[in-house]
């Protein structure tokens, strides 16, 4: 069955540094997601991304995080100056199309701020 | 915002024994999803519900979507040690569009041998 893949699967930055957290979507997947989940805490919603454009972003996307869709295939999340707070799971999440379709899910990125 | 609760938040019962795990709001949603996810993976999807009154069932798992669309439940029959793990739902608020999650406050089950 086709996944969503991420990478890596953990990563340590120190604080400041910029981080680019990759995913690859389920191929013939065109609406693309990041969630976030801080250690003990629900699931955020951070950003959803339809042709090429942003069509959603939350409270918690601000200036410091952008996405890329840059090929066709890789979808990336990019946190510039990194924050303790950043750290957490970071999810992407791909569906073929809307109207009840299920979001799936990669394993995530584990992102720890030093 | 919309939020949704679930409860308990944490459960421990024997194996053998049947449980429910609630999800509620008092926004309506055009969907629900229940996913369940392990240590160190992401969110499994199990169900997903889109009529107001829907039953779902998936093996010993049943799922139900309330009349008003604001509430769901999971019914776990006979529940094994296999079926402990995180439960999530997660609403739309719409079927048009590139629409978001959310999630609620999940339910950690522990099933006892």
């Amino acid at each position: 069955e086709p996944e969503v893949t991420q990478t890596p699967s953990h990563q340590v930055t120190q604080m400041g540094q910029e981080v680019i957290l990759r995913c690859v979507p389920i191929s013939n997947h065109l609406y693309f997601y990041w969630y976030r989940q801080i250690l003990g805490q629900k699931v955020e919603f951070l950003v959803s991304f339809y042709n090429n454009e942003i069509s959603e972003k939350s409270e918690i996307f601000d200036d410091q995080f952008s996405v890329e869709r840059p090929d066709g295939s890789n979808f990336t999340l990019k946190i510039r100056s990194t924050k303790l707070e950043d750290s957490a799971m970071y999810f992407c999440a791909s569906r073929d199309s809307f109207g009840n379709q299920p979001q799936h899910f990669g394993d995530g990125t584990r992102l720890s701020i030093l | 915002t919309q939020l949704l609760e679930q409860s308990p938040q944490f459960l421990s019962i024997q194996e053998g024994e049947n449980l429910t795990v609630y999800c509620n709001s008092s926004s309506v949603f055009s969907s629900l999803q229940w996913y369940r996810q392990e240590p160190g993976e992401g969110p499994v999807l199990l169900v997903t519900v889109v009529t107001g009154g829907e039953v779902k069932k998936l093996k010993r798992l049943t799922f139900q979507f309330g009349d008003a669309r604001k509430d769901s439940s999971l019914h776990i029959t006979a529940a094994q040690p296999g079926d402990t793990g995180l439960y999530l739902c997660a609403g739309e608020r719409s079927n048009f569009g590139n629409e978001k999650l959310t999630f609620g406050t999940g339910t950690r089950l522990t099933i006892i041998p």
